[in-house]
């Protein structure tokens, strides 16, 4: 089984509509991060995780919100889901000691109409 | 300016070429760097690390930072068909997480 699993891998939603993505991890690490996508503009950070009681926004916050349920999950919101949302979104998780080593899921691509 | 630049490419080289992608950061407070490899329709995976000015060897890859000149850059000796990916540098800006550049695509043909 996969150490980092995101869930939906795709999803079609409309404009207004409220959306989570899913992450889990089994490798026992305490930081979680979540990226998107886009063409051209590499890897950007929108939330980061130290622990469950550590919540941090990144670059690019604005239109997203996080929740930490467990060291292992850490779930993306999009409260009103908007067109220029659409990208591909990744969860990663990296350990205290290996801060950098960032291990990533398989990715969720997301369309908003 | 984005803190941590790339040359999108496509930087194309022949099988068993030296492929060389740069990278150039902004932040001189940033003290670690990080190449990490993407193919097309996968996530990133970590190849490389660097800390210190120099260079890091590790098989056919070899990371080289300059911290003066703000410069990282990766060389990928005998390049195969298979190293064939997008290639993203990180670098640690100081502020808990990675900064990413927008990454570099490389071709090698055959």
């Amino acid at each position: 089984d996969a150490d980092v699993t995101q869930t939906p891998r795709n999803r079609i939603t409309k404009t207004g509509k409220r959306i989570m993505l899913e992450c889990s991890q089994t490798k026992g690490h305490d930081r979680m991060y979540w990226y998107r996508q886009d063409p051209g503009l590499g890897l950007r950070l929108i939330y980061y995780s130290f622990d469950v009681k550590d919540i941090n926004k990144g670059e690019i916050s604005d239109g997203y919100s996080v929740s930490r349920q467990a060291q292992a999950k850490f779930s993306l919101s999009l409260e009103s889901a908007i067109p220029n949302q659409t990208a591909l979104y990744f969860c990663a998780t990296s350990s205290g000691q290996d801060a950098y080593e960032q291990y990533f899921g398989p990715g969720t691509r997301l369309t908003v109409t | 300016q984005k803190e941590v630049e790339q040359n999108s490419g496509p930087l194309s080289v022949p099988e068993g070429a030296i492929a060389s992608l740069n990278c150039t950061y902004s932040d001189r407070g940033s003290q670690s760097f990080f190449w990490y490899r993407q193919y097309s329709g996968k996530s990133p995976e970590l190849i490389m690390f660097i800390y210190s000015n120099g260079d890091k060897e590790d098989g056919r890859f070899t990371a080289q930072l300059n911290k003066a000149s703000q410069y990282v850059s990766l060389l990928i000796r005998d390049s195969q068909p298979s190293d064939s990916a997008t290639y993203l540098c990180a670098a640690d800006t100081g502020r808990r997480a990675l900064t990413f550049g927008s990454g570099t695509r490389l071709q090698v043909q055959p």
